[in-house]
């Protein structure tokens, strides 16, 4: 079965360092999103992306955070500069039609900022 | 707006025992509604999900969920609890198109003793 493949599993990071999390959507996918949970909270939404641009984004998603579709396969998640509060599990999505709705997840990307 | 209130935080059965897991949802639309679960440390697997037509959905795992537009909600029902059902449960709410964001309820976790 296709599944969402998110890199680094785990990755801990110095406090207003960057990072970039990493998905490979399932290939005939044409939605993507970036969902967060904090530890003990519930899923958030933070973006949603399709045909290369943002389509919504929420409150949390402000100026430090960007989407990036590289290439035909990869999307990514950078946090220019990362607070403390950034730290959480942060989890990949795509969707099409063919699926009748229901998205794919990944298995998230845990960032640790110390 | 969209939101999910998910009651209980924690549900405790026994293994063979009715599972109940309750979620209510507001909506100024006609909303798309999922079920998902979360094992330790794992991603959100789709369990099942209500978009049009039968309001009894049948998920994988033996779950099941009714959308019941009166009541403004969409419980999550097994005849027979399993240990391996022990997991958190997420509840979430869409608008209706399938591609939109989902608003996620804060989720239950689910404990099945022998």
């Amino acid at each position: 079965e296709p599944e969402v493949t998110q890199t680094p599993s785990h990755q801990v990071t110095q406090m207003g360092q960057e990072v970039i999390l990493r998905c490979v959507p399932i290939s005939n996918h044409l939605y993507f999103y970036w969902y967060r949970q904090i530890l003990g909270q519930k899923v958030e939404f933070l973006v949603s992306f399709y045909n290369n641009e943002i389509s919504e984004k929420s409150e949390i998603f402000d100026d430090q955070f960007s989407v990036e579709r590289p290439d035909g396969s990869n999307f990514t998640l950078k946090i220019r500069s990362t607070k403390l509060e950034d730290s959480a599990m942060y989890f990949c999505a795509s969707s099409s039609q063919s699926t009748n709705y229901g998205y794919t997840f990944g298995s998230g990307t845990r960032l640790t900022v110390v | 707006a969209q939101s999910v209130t998910q009651l209980g935080s924690h549900v405790s059965v026994s293994e063979g025992a009715l599972v109940l897991l309750r979620c209510n949802y507001s909506s100024s639309v006609p909303p798309y509604l999922f079920w998902y679960v979360q094992y330790p440390n794992q991603g959100l697997q789709l369990l099942l999900k209500y978009t049009t037509g039968a309001t009894l959905v049948k998920g994988i795992n033996g779950f099941e969920a009714e959308f019941k537009k009166s009541e403004t909600s969409f419980h999550l029902t097994k005849p027979s609890a399993h240990m391996s059902d022990a997991a958190e449960y997420f509840c979430a709410v869409s608008d209706t198109g399938g591609y939109n964001k989902l608003i996620f309820g804060a989720g239950t976790r689910l404990a099945v003793h022998p």
